[in-house]
């Protein structure tokens, strides 16, 4: 079983919909990161998390320590959010280990 | 442009050769990560230097290696490549260790 788990693995969606990805770990984090990998390949990092809750525009992300879980959230979806969202957590080994979560294939259908 | 330069952004080189990919960190920013993306693996996290000192290593193979001199830019060199090692290679940087990671656009090596 890998330490860091999405779900869906893939996800088609109209214009408009609310998107719910997940994330779920079994591992003691430091923080929790949300990225957003673009179709030319480039890495965003979208959210970094150790509690709570944050939100940037129409994405919010959520995180549950107690339960080791995660989601982001896309409101009001539009054709220009498709691409694969990753999940990583950092653990502390001395130094920050990252450990990847599969990725979530996004596709918003205008 | 995130702050974060990768150089080259494209390398083609055969197998049992050496190559050096370059990372220079956003202005300001402490610490380097290096991940390696291929298509069977997804991301794997490679190592991590902070102030020119090596912090954290994941899945780095021994043929690889790691350095980040006192300018902080950072070097990962790979050697005796193999058809596997073609692969995606970002670095990213942050401020401290821990904290949010800016990342580069990537060198897509190539191993024919």
């Amino acid at each position: 079983k890998n330490e860091v788990e999405q779900s869906p693995q893939n996800l088609t969606a109209q214009e408009g919909e609310f998107i719910t990805i997940n994330c779920s770990y079994s591992v003691g984090i430091s923080a929790l990161h949300w990225l957003q990998q673009h179709p030319g390949g480039g890495i965003v990092s979208l959210f970094m998390l150790s509690s709570g809750k944050k939100k940037h525009g129409r994405l919010i992300a959520t995180i549950n320590i107690q339960e080791k879980h995660s989601s982001l959230h896309i409101t009001a979806s539009h054709p220009r959010d498709s691409a694969v969202y990753i999940c990583a957590v950092s653990v502390y080994t001395g130094g920050f280990k990252t450990i990847f979560g599969a990725g979530t294939r996004l596709f918003v259908k205008a | 442009d995130s702050g974060v330069t990768q150089t080259p952004k494209h390398l083609i080189t055969a197998t049992g050769q050496r190559v050096t990919l370059r990372c220079s960190p956003r202005s300001g920013d402490l610490s380097v990560y290096w991940y390696q993306q291929s298509l069977d693996q997804g991301l794997q996290f490679l190592i991590q230097y902070y102030n020119g000192e090596e912090r954290a290593k994941g899945n780095i193979l021994e043929r690889f290696s790691a350095q980040q001199f006192p300018d902080l830019h950072s070097e990962l060199n790979l050697s005796s490549l193999e058809l596997g090692d073609s692969a995606l290679y970002f670095c990213a940087s942050s401020v401290g260790t821990g904290d949010g990671y800016t990342f580069g656009s990537g060198t897509r090596l190539t191993v024919v």
